[in-house]
């Protein structure tokens, strides 16, 4: 069975403090693993997406990276701005759904 | 070029009535997706529209359907309401192509059942 799992649920840093977040899933076939980042009572916005293994993408002080069970979103010397939930989601070959983890909330204190 | 957009923003209904929820997608994009989110939960697959016809389905009940329009719009229906439909119900556009293709998300509608 397709499943994503994030970790942690929650973390809280100091601004300027860098930190990476976990995403770990099983998927059958992976078509693409897709980072979000969503703001309380909004839809998630569109961060990266990897396609295989040793792929990595940069955005300002993000940066995702894939290996063959996990993905990693590393953060650099953030700001209260970056304070939201980053989603992690696969996609595999059985369909064309997105499986979703469970989030996690990142809080950046100034 | 439009981004997706959802209405209404917010929604309150009382336990057995219907809802009509609807999204525009955004130019150039003729795939739409609905999610359901539970709060402090990632979203959860509901069902997917192409050429105005459902292209895969979560495990929803037939209580939840949707349609698309010619002008890849979509509606998502949900009769009975039941207290666990409370939720924040997504809307994303894509193009049927590639695997992977990104998904962009609209803003949502929040659902409260009483």
């Amino acid at each position: 069975e397709d499943q994503v799992t994030q970790s942690p649920e929650a973390l809280r840093l100091q601004e300027g403090e860098s930190s990476s977040l976990n995403c770990s899933y099983t998927v059958s076939g992976l078509r693409g693993l897709f980072w979000y980042r969503q703001d309380p009572g909004k839809g998630p916005e569109f961060l990266f997406t990897l396609y295989s293994a040793g792929e990595e993408k940069e955005k300002e002080r993000l940066k995702a990276t894939l290996t063959k069970k996990e993905s990693f979103l590393h953060i650099t010397a953030p700001k209260p701005e970056d304070s939201a939930t980053y989603l992690c989601a696969v996609e595999g070959d059985s369909n064309y759904q997105l499986i979703w983890g469970a989030g996690t909330k990142l809080i950046i204190k100034p | 070029e439009t981004g997706v957009t959802q209405s209404p923003t917010h929604l309150i209904k009382t336990r057995g009535q219907q809802v009509t929820l609807r999204c525009s997608s955004q130019s150039g994009h003729n795939t739409v997706s609905w999610y359901q989110q539970a709060l402090g939960q990632g979203p959860q697959f509901i069902f997917q529209y192409y050429r105005e016809e459902e292209n895969g389905r979560g495990n929803f009940p037939p209580r939840f359907s949707g349609l698309q329009f010619p002008n890849y719009s979509s509606e998502l229906n949900v009769n009975a309401l039941e207290l666990d439909d409370s939720a924040l119900y997504l809307c994303a556009s894509s193009t049927w192509g590639p695997p992977g293709d990104t998904q962009y998300f609209g803003p949502g509608t929040r659902l409260t059942v009483l």
